[in-house]
């Protein structure tokens, strides 16, 4: 199993939908947990990071971990053509860990 | 403000023939790190620099080195370049190599192999 999971996608939405973007991980011991956001030949750059359990919310994002299921969640809310993007979770254990990346089309 | 700047951009390069990617930082940051990406792949670790003392992971094949020959600047040496190294390579800092720390992506440079 690799350490961390992630659907490569493609997803389409319509602009103003609530996207969710998933990633499972194997290991209990992670404890920081990052999403990176990576436009089309750009480097990417980081958009959220959460510690334990629970959620945090910056505008209209929103990072959720669950750490009994290993399981982490970014959402978007009202979400915009800007938003188009490859979205990256990545583990840390010193070195992070990078999933494949989501790659997600808000169309107008 | 470009902070994290990786030439060039495009390297196209012949089977065999040594190649060198470059980067550079305005960060002053401690760690500098090389990141191979293939098309929808997660980016994979190469190696890191904290100041002077390398990291290798230990996968990275030998056919890749490194040079850091000072705070600002970082080199990616891939000796004898096969097909299979036509990739995204992802140069990135950061302060400090603790694994909450932020890391800063320049743009890479998109190597391809003929």
């Amino acid at each position: 199993q690799k350490e961390v999971e992630q659907d490569p996608g493609p997803l389409s939405v319509p602009e103003g939908a609530i996207v969710s973007l998933n990633c499972t991980y194997s290991n209990s011991a992670f404890q920081y947990f990052m999403w990176y956001r990576q436009y089309s030949r750009k480097g990417p750059e980081l958009l959220m990071y959460t510690y334990s359990s629970g959620n945090k919310e910056d505008g209209r994002f929103t990072a959720q971990v669950d750490k009994s299921s290993k399981y982490i969640s970014l959402f978007i809310r009202d979400s915009q053509p800007s938003d188009s993007a490859t979205y990256l979770c990545a583990i840390s254990q010193g070195n992070l860990i990078f999933g494949k990346g989501t790659k997600l089309s808000v169309k107008p | 403000d470009a902070m994290v700047i990786q030439n060039p951009r495009y390297q196209v390069t012949q089977f065999g023939k040594p190649v060198t990617l470059s980067c550079s930082q305005t960060l002053n940051h401690n760690v500098m790190y090389w990141y191979q990406q293939k098309s929808s792949q997660a980016p994979k670790l190469l190696f890191h620099y904290y100041d002077k003392d390398f990291n290798n992971e230990a996968d990275t094949p030998d056919n890749f080195q490194s040079r850091r020959p000072n705070t600002s600047f970082c080199f990616l040496d891939i000796r004898s370049p096969g097909l299979g190294d036509a990739a995204m390579y992802l140069c990135a800092t950061s302060r400090d190599s603790r694994g909450i720390e932020k890391l800063f992506f320049g743009s890479g440079t998109q190597l391809s192999v003929l």
